[in-house]
């Protein structure tokens, strides 16, 4: 139990364009998700926190215009990297937990790669 | 003073030895723990989580918390080299965000 996907799992584009990234929770409802993105060899760092039906709480820093989080229903969210840039090639990563429990369960990543 | 600090290591130890990660807090009232596991390239996998003072044992993994010491470790028994990650302490600190350490990079040697 207890499996997140994301899709894609990379993901090349050109400078400008915008990018989606799906997170959807397969086995269980995600009354919550969050939006991580991890530079190479640094640790996690959150982006964002989406409950469902509400509007995504950002982290200080995160651009809400530059990365539009939406959770429409209680098993999938979407990140959208708008005019996406060279600086915003990164590794990000999806979790997601149910209401009560507290444990967060990741998706596998998505590589996004902006040239 | 870093939320969650965690020995960035590397931490490296012999096959079938015992490795001890380590993890420190500052919110005195936070009461959920986590070990992640995270191997190079990949996200991270939830491996432990803890929430009472004391032991937790879960196959070849055991949880330690001191909450008065504000304290948590993961030790992994009989390690193998395929336990060679990136191991990440997880704070529930407010609300339901989790707060992450550095991350221990343990390599376990044939």
């Amino acid at each position: 139990g207890a499996v997140v996907s994301q899709h894609p799992s990379w993901v090349i584009c050109k400078s400008g364009t915008s990018v989606k990234i799906e997170c959807r929770s397969l086995d269980f409802q995600a009354t919550t998700m969050f939006w991580y993105r991890q530079f190479p060899k640094q640790s996690l760092m959150l982006m964002a926190t989406s409950n469902e039906g509400s509007k995504a709480t950002y982290e200080q820093g995160v651009e809400k215009d530059k990365f539009l989080i939406n959770h429409a229903s209680l098993t999938l969210s979407t990140l959208t990297v708008t005019s996406a840039h060279p600086e915003d090639s990164s590794f990000y990563i999806c979790s997601a937990r149910e209401t009560p429990y507290n444990e967060q369960f990741f998706g596998p990543g998505t590589r996004l790669t902006v040239l | 003073q870093k939320e969650v600090e965690q020995n960035s290591g590397p931490l490296s130890v012999p096959e079938g030895a015992i490795a001890s990660l380590n993890c420190t807090y500052s919110d005195r009232g936070s009461q959920s723990f986590f070990w992640y596991r995270q191997y190079s390239g990949k996200s991270p996998e939830l491996i432990m989580f803890i929430y009472s003072n004391g032991d937790k044992e879960d196959g070849r993994f055991t949880a330690q918390l001191n909450k008065a010491s504000q304290y948590v470790s993961l030790l992994i028994r009989d390690s193998q080299p395929s336990d060679s990650a990136t191991y990440l302490c997880a704070v529930k600190t407010s609300g339901s965000r989790l707060t992450f350490g550095e991350g221990t990079q343990l390599t376990v040697n044939p």
